[in-house]
Formats: structure tokens, sequence, C-alpha cells
């Protein structure tokens, strides 16, 4: 149980374009999502929470306009990188928290993540 | 601000030999606390986890973490690697931050085994 997706796993976009990443809790309702960023050979950043059905709250530095997030069901989250540029190459990870998990309801449950390389 | 330091960022070992990765928090609330493992080119994998109760805590593969409140430490310790425990390994803590908990991970250590 407690599997969650991404998709795609990885994409190549020209610089200026948008690329959309979704992540999909498999098996459970997520009220609460969110995306991180993984620079090579760094740890994950916290980029924003994501909540179903209201805006999300982003981490300080990040760019709401650029990194447009939407949580629009219990089980879909995705992340709009808009005009992209090559330093917003690197690999995107989404993870998702078990809205009935109880007292354990603020562990996260990470997916696959995405690569994204902007030429 | 909260924070997680883990202070070794490479480490090398020997089939074998034991293992201790030391990780440190900085948050003086109620906090959950996890090792995450990457495999080369995988995703982020639970070791394990301590919420409450007995500060020894087992995971899969054979590691183990100890949570020692006073020092604020959670440490993860193998008697014995293998060479496929290469991998890099994230310490992680979950604390409530502006109304919801959010997770710090720790800058990551990097474990090369040799066979």
């Amino acid at each position: 149980g407690a599997v969650v997706s991404q998709h795609p796993s990885r994409v190549i976009c020209k610089s200026g374009t948008s690329v959309k990443i979704e992540c999909r809790s498999l098996d459970f309702q997520a009220t609460t999502m969110f995306w991180y960023r993984q620079f090579p050979k760094q740890s994950l950043m916290l980029m924003a929470t994501s909540n179903e059905g209201s805006k999300a709250t982003y981490e300080q530095g990040v760019e709401k306009d650029k990194f447009l997030i939407n949580h629009a069901s219990l089980t879909l989250s995705t992340l709009t990188v808009t005009s992209a540029h090559p330093e917003d190459s690197s690999f995107y990870i989404c993870s998702a928290r078990d809205a009935h998990a109880g007292p354990r309801s603020y562990e996260q449950y990470f997916g696959p993540g995405t690569r994204l390389t902007v030429t | 601000a909260q924070s997680v330091s883990q202070h070794n960022h490479h480490v090398i070992l020997s089939e074998a030999a034991s293992l201790e990765l030391g990780c440190n928090y900085s948050y003086g609330g109620t906090v959950n606390l996890f090792w995450y493992v990457q495999y080369p080119g995988q995703h982020l994998q639970l070791l394990l986890k301590y919420f409450s109760g007995d500060p020894l805590v087992k995971g899969i593969k054979g590691f183990e973490a100890e949570f020692i409140k006073s020092k604020f430490s959670f440490n993860l310790r193998k008697p014995s690697v293998q060479w496929s425990d290469t991998a890099e390994y994230f310490c992680a803590v979950n604390a409530r931050s502006s109304g919801t908990y959010k997770y710090i991970f720790g800058t990551g250590t990097r474990l090369k085994v040799l066979a």
C-alpha cells in the first residue's frame, strides 16, 4: 500500500516552454502533497506544500508564478514549470500524506521522481 | 530555524565493516525521525522511522537507529555492511511548521562499500 506515482519519469523540453508533472496517490487519499527539488548530489529541498482544494504554500525563495501547483483532487497534484530555463533542470520529487492514517498521518510517501532537462 | 545535520558526507567501508552515520537535528518540539536510502538511479526508500516508544528502532535490511533525545540525535547503524548497501542515506525530521508537518532533510551521506 501507500504507493505514489509520478508522470512523466523523464522529460526534455526547450527553453521557454512549460512542463507539467503529475503526482498521484494510487491507493490512498492525500489531502496534502509535497513537492521537492533535488539537485545532483544534494539533498531534497521542499518547494511547496500542496493542499487539496486550496492554494499551495510555497517555501521561501520559490517563485509561485514559475512553479504552478494544482491539487484538484484527493489523489492528484500537478506541478507546472512555466517558461522553463536550463537552470530549472533538476529532479523533482513529490510525496503524499495519507489523510486517513490517524496518528501516522504525518508520514509521507515518496514518488519515484521526474527528471527535467531544459535545453 | 529547524535543521538536520549529517556530518559524514562521504563514507567508504569494506564489506563486513560496521557502519554508523550521524544525524543531529535542531528543533525544540516533538519530532518524528526517519532514515531514507536512495540507491543509484532509484527513488527514496524508507529504512526506518521513529515516532515514539522504544528509542532503538529496527528497520529493513539490518539497519537500526537510536533516538537520543538529550543529544538531539538519531544515528543510523548496521553491524556489518554489504556491497549492496552502497547508496546515499538521508536523515529526515518531520516537525510541525506553520501549521503543518514538514520534512526537513539532511544533506545526505554517500556510502560506498568496497567488495
